[in-house]
């Protein structure tokens, strides 16, 4: 049974990076046709798709997001990371990492995200 | 990508059936089959429901079900039980690889 952990600071002061990494055990993260994702809720808020690599490390972000963020995978660790540039207070969230599946393989389309992690949360503050 | 559109919150009392509407656009769930629901208790990691708009993943209750209809999809929860008390949130592919997920709805069982 495939398990996701992020991990990383809890705390980040504003202009600063935001790295956090998604540790998978149970299974490998290469091949599989899965998408690995990240995915944030700020406070009291709902879910917002962050982006998410391919197995072929092809990456796709938020157009809202595109040009602070960068999504990476390690295969030789079984992880894959999360950079995030430039934050501000607005960046406040807890931070999910999860799986995603294609409707079928090869199809492009991931539109399910199973299983997740527990959540991380992140503070920008000085 | 914009939000999809879900009520802040419904309650139901055990026993009764709720409806949990979501709200999108022909770019999103009205566009594709592709909609999934998620069941989050706070400081858990949420939970699959059910994906392409009306199917359980293996070990979801069958009390839970889904259904769409132009741009708004539905997710009915049947035979409410106490341990159903958590949020839910729905998500739509929206094309180019990408997907959305709604503001989330808060389920009080009374």
């Amino acid at each position: 049974q495939v398990q996701l952990q992020e991990s990383g600071p809890g705390l980040v002061k504003p202009s600063q990076t935001l790295s956090l990494t998604c540790s998978v055990s149970g299974g490998s993260i290469s091949g599989g046709y899965y998408y690995w994702t990240w995915i944030r809720q700020h406070p009291g808020q709902g879910l917002e798709w962050i982006g998410y690599i391919d197995d072929t490390g092809r990456t796709y972000y938020n157009t809202s997001l595109k040009s602070r963020i960068t999504i990476s995978v390690d295969t030789s660790k079984n992880h894959f990371s999360l950079t995030l540039t430039s934050v501000t207070a607005a960046d406040t969230a807890i931070y999910y990492c999860a799986r995603a599946s294609e409707i079928y393989p090869g199809s492009g389309m991931p539109h399910l995200f199973d299983p997740w992690g527990q959540g991380t949360l992140v503070t920008v503050s000085s | 990508q914009s939000a999809l559109t879900q009520p802040a919150s419904v309650s139901g009392s055990p026993g009764q059936s709720i409806t949990i509407s979501c709200t999108g656009t022909s770019n999103n769930i009205g566009g594709y089959d592709l909609v999934s629901w998620y069941q989050h208790y706070p400081r858990t990691a949420p939970k699959l429901v059910i994906s392409e708009v009306t199917k359980r993943p293996s070990g979801i209750s069958h009390r839970f079900s889904g259904s769409k209809s132009g741009n708004t999809a539905s997710l009915t929860i049947s035979g409410l039980q106490v341990e159903d008390e958590a949020y839910y949130y729905c998500c739509s592919y929206a094309g180019r690889s990408s997907v959305v997920f709604g503001g989330g709805t808060k389920l009080t069982v009374l």
